[in-house]
This record gives structure tokens, C-alpha cells and sequence, in this order.
């Protein structure tokens, strides 16, 4: 079975500071990643996935992910933090295209001016 | 390209009515759909696998007679609540796998809806 664990539901850095959210996956196939953003009453945003090609995926809004197979980290990263990125952000798992993502916990993420 | 409509995007109700959500894809065809559910503060879970023209398959703990889904069309499916209670009151989210081309790169992913948010008096 698949799972997603992201560590730290709640995450706060300055206006301009890195952004770092960590999210370990465990599957016994090689799996497809995601990342989605959720703000407030809203539906999902895809921000970033990895379909097996390359590692260092660059998604929507600066944030980028690397693929870590060693690790089965796929840790999301954004070098300067803007107050519009305060939302939630899940981690997410799948086998294949058409197959249902399993969700990591979640991370709220807040930007401090 | 790529979209996923949902209907209603909110709805109160009281209890003991049934309510249908609809998720449509609008420019892709799919066959398979998914609804997941989302508590507030929480994450989404995984309640059915809708294939068009077949039964749905629930997970685990989903009551398939509480939560009706029919996907009648390759473009269409819908979740029916039925005798909703507060408990219910929660926010419905559904995918649609599509594959295809846009912009002229290949495809093949789920596409979420916008989500429907429940509110059962």
C-alpha cells in the first residue's frame, strides 16, 4: 500500500525566506508524485508532479521538487517566500495516471511580513 | 484544456434530504473518476472509484448506500447523498483521468474539480 507522510502540519518563515515542506513516500512501485496548494474554500492546484522523468521538477509559483529514489523524499522547495503563498500544501501518491492519489496530511504553510 | 467542472459548488440542505453533486469533464472524455472527501482542517480521502458504465468501487468504511455514484456518461459523474445528516457536512472533491494532448504535450493524469462544499442542517 502507498502513504504519504509529510512532516510538520504547520510551517511559518519570513516574507523572502526559503521555503521548505518535507514529504517521504513508501510504495512498492515506482510511483508518481505530487504536490498540490489549497487555499481557503478553494479546490486543489496542481503545483508540481513527477512522472518519472526528470528528477528536479520545477512546478507553477518558483516552487520546484526534487525526486530522492535513496530517500523516497520528495521535498518541495521555493528560494523566496511571498505572502500570497500562505495556504495549505498536500503531498500526494499514485501508481499511475489513472489509479487514485493517496494524500499526505497536509502542511499549512504561513508567510510572516 | 483539461477541465473539471463541478455542480453545485456549495449546497446546504436539511437533514433527511438527499443531494447530487455533479463533476463533469469539459473537453476530455473520461472513463474513470474519482470522489474523495475532505473534513475541514484535514486531508482528502478516497471514497469511490466511478468507471463509466460499471458499479463503483468504495473504499473501505464508505457506505454505498448513503453515497450513491452513477457515471453514466464518459463526460459525467454524479454523487448522490442520500437521507444527509450533519455529519455529512463536509467538502466533496472528484478527479477525472484524462489522456490526451494539449498544447501538443501528451497527457495522462487526474484533473481535480473545483470541490462541492456540503453544509447539512
Amino acid at each position: 500500500a502507498q502513504s504519504v507522510t509529510q512532516l510538520g502540519s504547520h510551517v511559518s518563515v519570513s516574507e523572502g525566506a526559503l521555503v521548505l515542506l518535507r514529504c517521504n513516500y513508501s510504495s512498492s512501485v515506482p510511483p508518481y508524485l505530487f504536490w498540490y496548494v489549497q487555499y481557503p474554500n478553494q479546490g486543489l492546484q496542481l503545483l508540481l508532479k513527477y512522472t518519472s522523468a526528470a528528477t528536479l521538477v520545477k512546478g507553477i509559483n518558483g516552487f520546484e521538487a526534487e525526486f530522492k529514489k535513496s530517500e523516497t523524499s520528495f521535498h518541495l522547495t521555493k528560494p523566496s517566500a511571498h505572502m500570497s503563498d500562505a495556504a495549505e500544501y498536500f503531498c500526494a501518491v499514485s501508481n499511475s495516471g489513472n489509479t487514485p492519489l493517496v494524500f499526505g496530511k497536509g502542511t499549512r504553510l504561513s508567510v510572516i511580513a | 484544456g483539461a477541465v473539471v467542472s463541478q455542480h453545485p459548488s456549495r449546497v446546504i440542505c436539511k437533514s433527511g434530504t438527499s443531494v447530487k453533486i455533479e463533476c463533469r469533464s469539459l473537453d476530455f472524455q473520461a472513463t474513470t473518476m474519482f470522489w474523495y472527501r475532505q473534513f475541514p482542517k484535514k486531508s482528502l480521502m478516497l471514497m469511490a472509484t466511478s468507471n463509466e458504465g460499471s458499479k463503483a468501487t468504495y473504499e473501505q468504511g464508505v457506505e454505498k448506500d448513503k453515497f450513491l455514484i452513477n457515471h453514466a456518461s464518459l463526460t459525467l459523474s454524479t454523487l448522490t447523498v442520500t437521507s444527509a445528516h450533519p455529519e455529512d457536512s463536509s467538502f466533496y472533491i472528484c478527479s477525472a483521468w484524462g489522456t490526451g494532448t494539449s498544447g501538443g504535450a501528451p497527457y495522462n493524469e487526474q484533473f481535480f474539480g473545483p470541490g462541492t462544499r456540503l453544509t447539512v442542517l
